[in-house]
């Protein structure tokens, strides 16, 4: 079975520039979420959907960061206008939202953003 | 606010030895979830620990939570170069929330 895909794998962009990040989550998860990772402060949780549905964005650092899920088999994340402080690893994960929260999240690989 | 602090941050030893990882948090959590990443990959899930003093194994790998369910800890015995990554626990979130606060992590290196 196919797992989180998301893409690109790595984006290098100027600053100032609009950065778009992907995610197809697993075939019937019905939640997805998406979180940034860096050294200084870990993995850090940016927005999460249920049934498509944007939950909770208190993590999105700025106005500058957007999310949608058009639908249940693919999501993205906008960056605009990018700044080099936004250079991390993006991840995005799904999981099977049930009656308990401790089901597990699937993660991508990640894309490696760097902005110059 | 970091909910979540693992220790210690940084380990390295020789194959064979034994560790212990261990994930704080002055919150109680139903659950708690055990993930290990290696490099260019996302986190992979080891095991979810949901009752207070429970054990689990995974091979070498055993999980504890807390009684009061605000800590857990994650002992490798003699471990191996493939165990090399980095060690992530995660607390679910608000009771309805499905969000999960992932802990500050261990990055481990077994050295040949």
């Amino acid at each position: 079975d196919a797992g989180v895909i998301q893409s690109p794998r790595h984006e290098v962009t100027e600053m100032g520039q609009e950065v778009t990040l992907r995610c197809k989550p697993i075939s019937g998860h019905n939640s997805l979420f998406w979180y940034r990772q860096t050294m200084m402060r870990g993995l850090e949780l940016l927005i999460y959907f249920n049934n498509n549905v944007p939950i909770d964005d208190s993590g999105m650092p700025e106005d500058r960061f957007s999310a949608k899920m058009p639908n249940a088999s693919f999501s993205t994340l906008k960056i605009q206008p990018s700044e080099p402080r936004d250079s991390a690893v993006y991840f995005c994960a799904s999981s099977l939202r049930g009656s308990h929260s401790n089901q597990p999240q699937h993660f991508g690989d990640g894309t490696r953003l760097s902005i110059l | 606010t970091q909910l979540l602090e693992q220790s210690p941050q940084f380990l390295s030893i020789q194959e064979g030895e034994n560790l212990t990882v261990y994930c704080n948090s002055s919150s109680v959590f139903s659950s708690l979830q055990w993930y290990r990443q290696e490099p260019g990959e996302g986190p992979v899930l080891l095991v979810t620990v949901v009752t207070g003093g429970e054990v689990k194994k995974l091979k070498r790998l055993t999980f504890q939570f807390g009684d009061a369910r605000k800590d857990s800890s994650l002992h490798i015995t003699a471990a191996q170069p493939g165990d090399t990554g980095l060690y992530l626990c995660a607390g679910d979130g608000p009771f309805g929330a499905n969000n999960l606060f992932f802990g500050t992590g261990t990055r481990l290196t077994v050295i040949p």
